[in-house]
């Protein structure tokens, strides 16, 4: 079945520096691969989302790319604020229309 | 995105209880997913409920330990049986509401379960 594998694990940027998050998956018949923010007790949140025929999406400072060939998706945060602080995860959608999740990245930054 | 309820918000229950969690949607539901995300970890799908149909369940999960019904269209609960301490966790419904995309996946608010 589909696997999704996310790295790095925590991540600690200082304020104003670029975040960046990669996921690789395994089921090269996934086709959306969203990316979702959740916040400490909270619940997780969607924040960007790319469909298979689309190589980059861009939403104000968070960006994501997708590599069909080489299954990978990355998401990429510029100028990061102390309230991006969060844990991100990827997530594929494969062919049997489930959402598989990554690990989770714990991202921190620092003012 | 559709509003999107859950009851109870947390609860703490006492080894060998049963505990049934509530979903709420304001639009109609095609498709329901119930997740768990355990302390610290991903979220891990439980079971998928169809329209119409009874619910499909992951592996390691079975229907004895986490009925679902769906009495409604926009309405579905997720009972975690006789439970023991490794079922704390965060329970979390996701529907696919009618005029989305089958993928388009948003969550309730989640219900903090802790079993002593």
């Amino acid at each position: 079945g589909e696997n999704v594998e996310q790295h790095p694990s925590t991540l600690s940027v200082q304020e104003g520096d670029s975040a960046v998050i990669k996921c690789t998956y395994s089921d090269s018949a996934s086709n959306y691969f969203p990316w979702y923010k959740q916040e400490l007790g909270k619940r997780p949140q969607l924040i960007i989302d790319i469909r298979s025929n689309v190589g980059e999406k861009k939403d104000q400072r968070i960006a994501v790319t997708l590599n069909k060939t080489a299954k990978h998706f990355s998401l990429h945060i510029t100028e990061t604020q102390p309230e991006d602080s969060a844990v991100y995860f990827c997530a594929a959608h494969n062919q049997g229309g489930k959402l598989i999740f990554g690990q989770g990245t714990e991202l921190s930054v620092k003012p | 995105s559709a509003v999107i309820s859950q009851k109870p918000s947390r609860d703490i229950c006492q080894r060998g209880t049963s505990l049934t969690i509530q979903c709420q949607v304001d639009s109609q539901v095609t498709m329901m997913f119930w997740y768990r995300q355990q302390p610290g970890q991903s979220l891990t799908l439980i079971a998928t409920a169809n329209q119409g149909s009874e619910a499909t369940y992951e592996s390691g999960f079975v229907i004895d330990k986490f009925p679902i019904s769906r009495p409604n269209l926009t309405f579905s609960t997720l009972t975690v049986s006789n439970m023991s301490p490794e079922d704390s966790s965060i329970y979390l419904c996701s529907p696919i509401t009618q005029g989305r995309g089958a993928d388009t996946q948003y969550f309730g608010p989640g219900t903090r379960l802790t079993v002593l």
